[in-house]
């Protein structure tokens, strides 16, 4: 099965700098992967999502990278804001298939 | 996006009685949905998945005769967990798949169990 894992477990930064938070997956036939915030006590939310006959996205200060060949994929976020503060979690899945989740990176940004 | 909707919220029960969680599809038909389940500072674990008007499909390790799911419906599955237990205390979160290609996946507002 799929297995997903996620570093760094915690990241603190400048408000201003840059953040990124890498993913690798085990299953070569994963064609879809998500990334969602979640807040303290509150549901996760879809911020952006990449398949895999994509390399890139970008939607303004958030965009994922894709490399298929090594089973890695990572979410770059710009110019961070307090508000960015937040666990993320990448995912994966194969079809439309269970989605399995990475462990999850506590992102705090410091004004 | 398409909105999930769960219900309740929260919830405090004793040891032993059971309770019960929907989650709704409110603006989509959802044939199938994910029951999650989420320890503090942990991720999020499928604990099953819900087919409409079929049995659901549990994950390794999750008793199937402990969390009952009824998927009745394109826009409902219940999950019950029966004769709840203090270490059964979690975040349970549901989610359907919804948007353009059917593979963005929406989740419900989740509901914080606490047995005593």
């Amino acid at each position: 099965g799929e297995n997903v894992e996620q570093h760094p477990s915690t990241l603190s930064v400048q408000e201003g700098d840059s953040a990124v938070i890498k993913c690798t997956y085990s299953d070569s036939a994963s064609n879809y992967f998500p990334w969602y915030k979640q807040e303290l006590g509150k549901r996760p939310q879809l911020i952006i999502d990449i398949r895999s006959n994509v390399g890139e996205k970008k939607d303004q200060r958030i965009a994922v990278t894709l490399n298929k060949t090594a089973k890695h994929f990572s979410l770059h976020i710009t110019e961070t804001q307090p508000e960015d503060s937040a666990v993320y979690f990448c995912a994966a899945t194969v079809g439309f298939q269970k989605l399995v989740f990475g462990t999850g990176t506590r992102l705090l940004v410091s004004p | 996006g398409a909105v999930v909707s769960q219900h309740p919220s929260w919830v405090i029960c004793k040891s032993g009685t059971s309770v019960k969680i929907e989650c709704r599809s409110l603006d989509f038909q959802a044939t199938t949905m994910f029951w999650y389940r989420q320890f503090p500072k942990q991720s999020l674990m499928l604990m099953a998945t819900s087919n409409e008007g079929s049995k659901a499909t549990y994950e390794q390790g999750v008793e199937k005769d402990k969390f009952l799911i009824n998927h009745a419906s394109l826009t409902l599955s219940t999950l019950t967990v029966t004769s709840a237990h203090p270490e059964d205390s979690s975040f349970y979160i549901c989610s359907a798949r919804g948007g353009e290609k059917n593979e963005k996946l929406f989740f419900g507002s989740g509901t914080q169990l606490s047995v005593l």
